[in-house]
């Protein structure tokens, strides 16, 4: 059965500080891993990746991912409070890669 | 504007009741999946289609129904048969073998 996953469940931190954030994954036949931002209703998508030792970048975010190891970290720098909200990963999974297994998610929160 | 709508935004329910909830894309994509979110969860796959007509059973499909009539609509019901069914209910749909799921703004159901 294909699983991911997210460590930790739960991060609070203060405004400029930098967290990484964990997923690992087991999956038949690894294609891709993505990234998702949740902040009140729905997931927004922030990375996909599926090249190890690629960074994928995008402004304070950047993510990268590990296929020998089978993780990502989806790192943020100098946190805002808009930043706040649960990061979920997902990676596509048998029986083609149809269908989205998710972790739990990380609850981020981000105090002035 | 392209996207998916999901409706009713909040939905109250007596327990013995059944309900559907409503998700429409204009996005032209092929797959759609219905997830469920509970408190501090991730996303657990109810069901999804991937082509008009035919859907298959998620990781936790017993006490929901779904149907496919047509491309753009895949309604979720949950019978009286589902044991817990307060949740966030998300709707999501893709296009092809590109693994980004697009989500709607969610339902939330609460059985009273």
């Amino acid at each position: 059965e294909d699983k991911v996953v997210q460590s930790p469940l739960s991060l609070v931190v203060h405004e400029g500080d930098t967290v990484t954030l964990n997923c690992s994954y087991e999956v038949t036949n690894f294609r891709s891993l993505l990234w998702y931002k949740q902040e009140k209703k729905a997931p927004t998508f922030l990375f996909m990746l599926t090249s190890s030792g690629i960074e994928k970048k995008s402004g304070r975010l950047s993510s990268i991912l590990d296929k020998k190891e089978l993780f990502s970290i989806l790192n943020i720098t100098a946190t805002q409070t808009g930043d706040s909200a649960v990061y979920l990963c997902a990676v596509p999974s048998a029986p083609s890669g149809s269908r989205l297994t998710f972790g739990e998610g990380t609850q981020l929160t981000v105090n002035p | 504007d392209g996207g998916i709508t999901q409706s009713p935004k909040y939905l109250f329910r007596k327990e013995g009741q059944n309900v559907t909830l409503s998700c429409e894309q204009n996005l032209n994509h092929d797959a759609m999946y219905w997830y469920r979110q509970d408190p501090g969860q991730g996303l657990r796959l109810i069901y999804y289609s991937q082509i008009v007509n035919d859907f298959q059973k998620g990781d936790i499909a017993e006490g929901y129904s779904v149907s496919r009539e047509k491309k753009e609509s895949f309604p979720l019901t949950v019978t009286s048969a589902q044991k817990n069914p307060t949740a966030f209910y998300l709707c999501a749909s893709k296009w092809g073998q590109n693994p980004e799921a697009f989500f709607g703004q969610g339902t939330r159901l609460t059985v009273v």
